[in-house]
């Protein structure tokens, strides 16, 4: 059984780095195919696909946040780490953890979510 | 950016009734097409990937369909459980891009 947790602050101020964590069980990002990555929804809107990480250390990045952020793995304690600068109050969202598995192009496992408000 | 635009953005429906939410890609994607329901408070779910292919454990009365820039999703008996807001999303080009949802309420 897969399970995704995101961790990290719950209120950032503009200007600040976000920092998020991804905390996972039952898959291993050493396995041939495996991705992990981020998506967020701001209140109310539709989802928007951020960040992705492949088992083998490939990366991928939405391009028009791809100056900002920063996706890295830590294999051997089944995390992923998420950074995002220069936050602005555009970027209050939930932020969810996501898997992906190359055969079905689709993510498949969601973490919970973590609301992240950007204010002063 | 490849834009998925869904029709309609809401609909009420009633139990049992058959449901069919559309979605079109800005430029052909084949069939790389998922789709995704999503409650109130809760993480998206995926129910149906490369256009048509059903995810373990989702009920069979789900189904998809099209390819190239047209797609759909079918609900051929809504239940209470299946009120929520449905995603399609394109796995075809980076960024991989989702509508902006259809609402389905109950009648």
């Amino acid at each position: 059984q897969i399970t995704l947790k995101e961790s990290g602050p719950t209120l950032v101020k503009p200007t600040q780095t976000l920092t998020l964590t991804c905390t996972f069980s039952g898959l291993s990002l050493s396995t041939t195919g495996v991705g992990v990555g981020w998506i967020r929804q701001p209140p109310g809107k539709a989802l928007e696909w951020l960040a992705l990480i492949y088992w083998d250390d490939d990366k991928r990045y939405s391009p028009s946040l791809k100056n900002r952020l920063t996706i890295t793995k830590d294999t051997s304690k089944n995390r992923m780490v998420l950074t995002m600068t220069n936050m602005d109050p555009v970027d209050t969202a939930t932020y969810y953890c996501v898997h992906r598995l190359g055969g079905k192009l689709a993510f498949d496992y969601w973490g919970q979510g973590t609301l992240v408000t950007v204010s002063s | 950016d490849i834009q998925m635009t869904q029709s309609p953005s809401s609909l009420s429906a009633s139990v049992g009734d058959r449901v069919t939410i559309t979605c079109r890609a800005s430029q052909s994607i084949s069939t790389f097409l998922n789709w995704y329901q999503q409650k109130p408070g809760k993480a998206p779910k995926l129910l149906m990937y490369t256009a048509s292919t059903l995810e373990s454990g989702v009920p069979s009365r789900f189904s998809g369909s099209g390819s190239g820039t047209d797609f759909t999703l079918s609900i051929s008996s809504l239940q209470p459980e299946d009120f929520a807001t449905y995603y399609c999303q394109q796995s075809d080009t980076i960024p991989w891009t989702f509508g902006q949802g259809t609402k389905v309420e109950i009648k």
